[in-house]
């Protein structure tokens, strides 16, 4: 199974950008990544995602390295909001798109400082 | 508020009991989703159903099945409950498979 590997914690100061690496060295072709975060006493909430090209919304960019093992989450400029745990996810297809797993990274614990 | 309802929200039950948590998905949303967050075990994917038919599994338990109805909605059934049971189950939506998720607000579980 294809696995993530994120740092437990990280911490930024508010108004700074942030890069949150996940390292997924054995994906496979068509594994989407995907990235949640989950503020405390919440559910998950959806950040990001994509498969081979960099990606940007109006939370965040992703981007993708070229062999595709690992990626990074942009926050452009951290504000006090965006605390959260960080999970960085594949979304695991199996063949014929019929059956599939998600796997969830231990995700990084980000802490913003005023 | 993302959509996802949960009922509900608190449902305390002693060992060896079943329960039945409810999920109603985004309007539009064919795929439902079901997780378990527990303090040592963080957050696993359990199953999921896509317009009526299960598409992916996780680390369901046997002692766990769930299901999604015609009007989408979906159950998930937990029986023979033990302590380590005890978690938040979150119940989550989305248009496709691949696509972004819309998590609800949990049913926090307590097995005593």
């Amino acid at each position: 199974d294809a696995k993530t590997t994120q740092p437990n914690s990280m911490e930024s100061n508010e108004e700074e950008p942030v890069h949150l690496p996940c390292n997924h060295s054995t994906i496979s072709g068509t594994d989407y990544i995907h990235w949640y975060r989950q503020l405390p006493s919440q559910g998950p909430e959806y950040v990001i995602h994509g498969l081979t090209s960099n990606v940007n919304n109006r939370m965040a960019s992703l981007a993708i390295a070229e062999d595709r093992k690992s990626s990074t989450l942009i926050l452009h400029r951290a504000t006090l909001r965006d605390a959260a745990v960080y999970y960085c996810i594949l979304w695991e297809r199996g063949y014929g798109g019929s059956q599939g797993n998600l796997i969830f990274g231990k995700g990084t614990k980000l802490s913003v400082k005023p | 508020d993302s959509g996802v309802t949960q009922t509900p929200k608190h449902l305390i039950t002693a060992t060896g009991q079943r329960v039945t948590l409810r999920c109603s998905p985004r309007s539009g949303d064919l795929s439902v989703y079901w997780y378990q967050q527990s303090l040592d075990q963080g957050l696993q994917f359990l199953i999921q159903y896509y317009n009526g038919e299960e598409r992916a599994k996780g680390n369901i338990l046997e002692r766990f099945s769930a299901q999604q109805f015609p009007d989408l909605h979906s159950e998930l059934n937990l029986s023979s409950l033990e302590l380590g049971d005890s978690a938040l189950y979150f119940c989550a939506s989305g248009r496709d498979r691949a696509d972004e998720q819309y998590f609800g607000p949990g049913t926090r579980l307590t097995v005593t």
